[in-house]
């Protein structure tokens, strides 16, 4: 499964658009990007997953280049909840290829 | 809808003691996995069920770790005997059976955090 690079922490103020890059320069051509959230105390959170170009829903846009060696995890207006840490995961998950790797992830927090 | 549901929420042992952590999916969902985080690691692999079955139990550390899951519903992992470096959270999710073409959702618990003192 493809390595995943993300940065350690983000501060941000809130109502401020927040994007977290991910790069993923060993992606495979099946793979593809799952990111996750989680508060504390909580398990991971699925957010949004694509494999190309942008994908969008109620809570984040996906943006990924042609190449597919990065993608930018996009939170619009971001509140004091939305302070989390947010996972960026490639691979082919599913059926017996079902397990998550888990990086170290992106430590955000939204100040008021 | 219910969602994965864990217990106990904490647990604090000896080691040397059993403890066993138990995980119930949400309704329907034929996989089922057990990961872990000790602290200061990320979140690891331990194994996968589909529905009664052992499907990858690549991530297990070693013989003390001892998962269930009976009829394909909830699960049970025993920890026996624990050790001080088996502390950390337990976390377990389902998703529905994998189909071709679509990229299953995993849906977590919300972990069990386990100290062996």
């Amino acid at each position: 499964l493809a390595k995943t690079t993300q940065p350690i922490s983000m501060d941000s103020y809130e109502g401020q658009e927040v994007n977290i890059t991910c790069s993923h320069n060993n992606i495979a051509t099946n793979d593809y990007i799952t990111w996750y959230q989680q508060f504390p105390s909580q398990g991971p959170r699925f957010i949004i997953q694509g494999y190309k170009t942008k994908v969008t829903n109620e809570v984040a846009s996906l943006f990924i280049p042609a190449d597919r060696k990065s993608s930018t995890l996009s939170l619009p207006r971001v509140s004091l909840s939305d302070t989390a840490v947010y996972y960026c995961l490639v691979g082919l998950y599913g059926g017996s290829q079902g397990n998550l790797i888990f990086g170290k992830g992106t430590k955000l927090s939204v100040k008021p | 809808e219910a969602g994965v549901t864990q217990f106990p929420s904490h647990s604090v042992i000896e080691k040397g003691q059993t403890v066993t952590l138990r995980c119930d999916p949400i309704s329907g969902h034929d996989n089922l996995y057990w990961y872990r985080r000790v602290m200061g690691k990320e979140i690891k692999f331990l194994l996968h069920f589909v529905k009664e079955s052992k499907q990858d139990e690549s991530g297990m550390p070693n013989n003390r770790f001892l998962a269930e899951r009976t009829g394909g519903t909830y699960s049970t992992l025993k920890v026996q005997p624990a050790e001080l470096e088996d502390s950390g959270v337990y976390f377990c999710a389902s998703s529905q059976i994998f189909r071709t073409g679509i990229q299953e959702t995993q849906y977590f618990g919300p972990g069990t955090r386990l100290l062996v003192l």
